[in-house]
């Protein structure tokens, strides 16, 4: 099956800095979502992405299926910000989301 | 529009006990999918209902099991509890079934087996 990989694995930022997360994926793609996990557990959608850029606010992504990865990017970075951020992929239309093993960010104050 | 609520939120139990948790996808959702988050395995699929049928199983034991009622809400079933079914149990619904469907997630249920 389809492997997702997640660098880095961890990531301490002062607030106010940059921040780029990655994913790789082994094959070709039909879903791709970049999820924030709150200290509370829950996932939260930032961005369907398969192709393409997509921007919100401070947080953009970029996916480049031909080359197989995704990029989050976390610009001003703030305290809220801090949490464990997955990748996750629909790879062979089984309808079922294969996780990465997430990044795990801390905003410092 | 309200999102996924999952009831309950926690819950304790015994080995060899079973637990029914519950979900309930966001309005007009049609499919409904459960994930098991553990600090070993990570986040990983256990099944994917639609219009009432299963139509998707991950690599989980038959104590794992659930349903789908006509309302789209979901049940799933852990029958005799081990303590590595401790875990977060996740909720996700879209609004129909197929691969290039966003999947919305709940809070979660999180479980702990003594």
């Amino acid at each position: 099956g389809i492997q997702v990989e997640q660098s880095p694995p961890d990531l301490i930022l002062q607030e106010g800095a940059n921040s780029t997360l990655r994913c790789n994926f082994s094959d070709s793609v039909n879903n791709l979502q970049w999820f924030h996990q709150n200290p509370w557990g829950q996932l939260i959608n930032l961005f369907y992405i398969p192709s393409g850029t997509k921007q919100n606010g401070r947080l953009s992504a970029t996916t480049v299926a031909t080359e197989r990865y995704s990029l989050l990017y976390i610009s001003s970075s703030q305290t809220t910000d801090s949490g464990v951020y997955f990748c996750a992929v629909d790879g062979d239309s089984s309808y079922k989301l294969i996780f990465g093993s997430g990044t795990r960010l801390l905003v410092r104050p | 529009k309200a999102g996924v609520t999952q009831t309950p939120r926690y819950l304790i139990k015994t080995r060899g006990q079973q637990v029914t948790l519950s979900c309930s996808p966001i309005s007009g959702h049609r499919s409904v999918s459960w994930y098991q988050q553990t600090p070993g395995q990570g986040l990983q699929f256990l099944f994917e209902y639609f219009s009432e049928t299963q139509r998707n199983k991950g690599n989980f034991p038959g104590r794992f099991s659930g349903r789908q009622f006509s309302n789209s809400r979901s049940e799933m079933n852990v029958s005799t509890l081990e303590l590595g079914d401790s875990a977060l149990y996740l909720c996700a619904s879209s609004q129909q079934r197929g691969p290039q469907e966003t999947q919305y997630f709940g809070p979660g249920t999180r479980l702990l087996v003594l």
